[in-house]
């Protein structure tokens, strides 16, 4: 079975800029989370989405927003980059029985 | 004071020693936890959940203290590939009804021949 994917692999941006960062989750998982990672921390939490409404929000600005479609993927969008928006992005899905979370490979997104 | 903390290692022991991690959280109503294991420049995956009865897979155990919440992780007959950073995790509910993962800043094994 496919695992979670996310798309694209790298991006390099320019302060100012906006991004969008794609996921889909495991086949039959309804819930999507969205994570940060910098170097050397752990990951931070950024939103949550189950059955396409935001279930939670992390500590991060308004400039951070994200969706999910009736196919349970997802998007993250991030305005008006920041140098620190220079982090690892990561989606997870979650089976409908259990609070284990599964990790997409990530989205390395470096703001310039 | 961090919600989940760790001591950042690096650990360095040789091939079939064992070791221990050890984690704590401060939040009493946290749910569920877990150990994920990181590779360099990959994502977590998940290693394995914790318990109070405490769980084992293979050289792994793991122990869930929630009076003193306190979580702990044993690698017995460490492995060159068992060398990767080792995040102890807490779930905790949302107000809008989900759950996140709250990630210590993981502790770095590094197993050497």
């Amino acid at each position: 079975d496919a695992g979670v994917t996310q798309s694209p692999t790298h991006l390099i941006k320019t302060r100012g800029q906006q991004v969008t960062l794609r996921c889909s989750p495991i086949s039959g998982h309804k819930s999507v989370s969205w994570y940060q990672q910098v170097l050397g921390q752990g990951p931070q939490f950024i939103f949550q989405y189950y059955e396409k409404e935001e279930r939670g929000r992390g500590n991060f600005p308004d400039r951070f927003s994200a969706r999910q479609f009736p196919n349970y993927s997802s998007e993250l969008n991030v305005n008006a980059l920041l140098l620190g928006d220079s982090a690892l992005y990561l989606c997870a899905s979650r089976p409908r029985d259990g609070y284990e979370q599964y990790f997409g490979p990530g989205t390395r997104l470096t703001v310039t | 004071r961090k919600e989940v903390e760790q001591d950042p290692g690096p650990f360095n022991v040789p091939e079939g020693a064992t070791v221990a991690f050890n984690c704590t959280y401060s939040n009493s109503a946290s749910q569920s936890f877990f150990w994920y294991r990181q590779d360099c420049r990959k994502e977590p995956k998940l290693l394995m959940s914790v318990y109070s009865s405490g769980n084992e897979d293979g050289r792994f155990t793991a122990q869930l203290n929630r009076a003193s919440q306190y979580i702990s992780l044993l690698i017995r007959d460490s492995k060159l590939s068992d060398s990767a950073t080792y995040l102890c995790v807490v779930t905790n509910i949302l107000t809008g009804g989900g759950n996140k993962l709250t990630f210590g800043t993981g502790t770095q094994l590094k197993v050497e021949l």
